[in-house]
């Protein structure tokens, strides 16, 4: 089992609908979990931050943690084609010390019809 | 604010032969940075993390001695990937942590592809 599961997709939605993205993870000791957005050939850009279990909203983003189900989500509103692109979440452990690599998921391709 | 950029962004080599990716952090002092490696269809694999001024902590699994990082200033860290072969091929892209901003903050670069033939 995978540390970081999550559908590549690919997942094609009209423009203006509700997206939500998810991943599950098997390490219950993640305490951080985050939101990448990545553009083809581009490097990663954090969307969203979230510590433990709860709900963060910024925008049309909202990201969700259940940590008793090992389970995260993203969800977007009012969708644009601008929105198309890979995303990933990521979590990482804390260790008391400085910043921490990340744990990556496979990346949900997404792809916002006009 | 917060750009990461990478030397190449991309490189074909020979196999046998050595290449050195640079990474910098351009507005900002990067006291740890990371090294990915993304294989097509996989997720992004943590290879090894950089202090400044220290050796690097490599992942299970990653060759310290084919894989060489130096993070001699807190705006530059490059990675050597030494005899590189062609198993060797993929997409490496790298993260810096901002000094001062939160935990787990880390800006990426644009990645570098490297092609072994």
């Amino acid at each position: 089992q995978k540390e970081v599961e999550q559908d590549p997709g690919p997942l094609s939605v009209p423009e203006g609908a509700i997206v939500s993205l998810n991943c599950t993870y098997s390490n219950s000791a993640f305490q951080y979990f985050m939101w990448y957005r990545q553009y083809s050939r581009k490097g990663p850009e954090l969307l969203m931050y979230t510590y433990s279990s709860g709900n963060k909203e910024d925008g049309r983003f909202t990201a969700q943690v259940d940590k008793s189900s090992k389970y995260i989500s993203l969800f977007i509103r009012d969708s644009q084609p601008s929105d198309s692109a890979t995303y990933l979440c990521a979590m990482t452990l804390y260790s008391g010390g400085g910043a921490d690599g990340l744990t990556f998921g496979k990346g949900t391709h997404l792809i916002i019809q006009p | 604010g917060a750009v990461v950029s990478q030397h190449p962004s991309w490189v074909i080599c020979k196999s046998g032969t050595s290449v050195k990716i640079e990474c910098r952090s351009l507005d900002f002092q990067a006291t740890t940075m990371f090294w990915y490696r993304q294989f097509p269809k996989q997720s992004l694999m943590l290879m090894a993390t950089s202090n400044e001024g220290s050796k690097a902590t490599y992942e299970q699994g990653v060759e310290k001695d084919k894989f060489l990082i130096n993070h001699a200033s807190l705006t530059l860290s490059t990675l050597t990937v030494t005899s590189a072969h062609p198993e060797d091929s993929s997409f490496y892209i790298c993260s810096a942590h901002a000094a001062g901003q939160g935990r787990n903050t880390q800006y990426f670069g644009p990645g570098t592809r490297l092609t072994v033939l």
